[in-house]
């Protein structure tokens, strides 16, 4: 089992959906990362967080320590939106990223 | 700014032949990464660099070796590449730690090895 492990693996919406995309680790953490790789395969941060809630335009990470968890939230999708969205945890002990396999979005108009 | 930059973003070798994937990145940072990408698994480190002259071997080192010649540039070669080399490189760089900030990333070097 994955030290760390996202759900779903596949996700399609229509455009204008709100999606959550969830991750859970087993590992602690120092902080956690969200990364988007596009389809062309750039990676780009979207959020690193440690506690509580993050939002930038219409994406919005949270985490709850105590439970394992981290959300992605996307608002009023939009077809660019579509893209492999990564969580990555930081582990506390060996300050080593752990990252999960990924889950893909596609939204269609 | 160019952020990070790998070359090459495509290469086929041999069995046994060797090559270097260079990185280089532009803003300044302290911490510069290779991982790879191969399907179904999460990214995976093989070299990390904390500073100009210093490396750290990561998950998967087997293989490769990392040269960090300058502040900007962090080299990873395959010295005699093998097929289970395949795979998607990336490079990245943060602003400090192995604990990393903010991480940049570059595009990507798509290695086959046959």
């Amino acid at each position: 089992k994955n030290e760390v492990e996202q759900s779903p693996q596949n996700l399609t919406a229509q455009e204008g959906e709100f999606i959550t995309i969830n991750c859970s680790y087993s590992v602690g953490i120092s902080a956690l990362h969200w990364l988007q790789q596009h389809p062309g395969g750039g990676i780009v941060s979207l959020f690193m967080l440690s506690s509580g809630k993050k939002k930038h335009g219409r994406l919005i990470a949270t985490i709850n320590i105590q439970e394992k968890h981290s959300s992605l939230h996307i608002t009023a999708s939009h077809p660019r939106d579509s893209a492999v969205y990564i969580c990555a945890a930081i582990s506390y002990n060996t300050d080593k990223l752990i990252f999960g396999t990924g889950t893909r979005l596609q939204v269609f108009p | 700014n160019a952020g990070v930059t790998q070359t090459p973003k495509f290469q086929v070798l041999k069995t046994g032949q060797s090559m270097t994937l260079q990185c280089a990145q532009d803003m300044n940072h302290n911490s510069m990464y290779w991982y790879r990408q191969d399907p179904g698994m999460g990214l995976r480190l093989i070299y990390y660099s904390a500073s100009e002259g210093t490396t750290d071997k990561g998950e998967v080192p087997n293989g490769y070796n990392v040269s960090r010649l300058n502040k900007r540039e962090f080299s990873l070669r395959l010295e005699s590449a093998a097929p289970s080399q395949t795979s998607v490189y990336f490079c990245a760089s943060s602003v400090f730690g192995r604990a990393p900030g903010e991480l940049f990333f570059g595009e990507g070097s798509r290695l086959t090895v046959l």
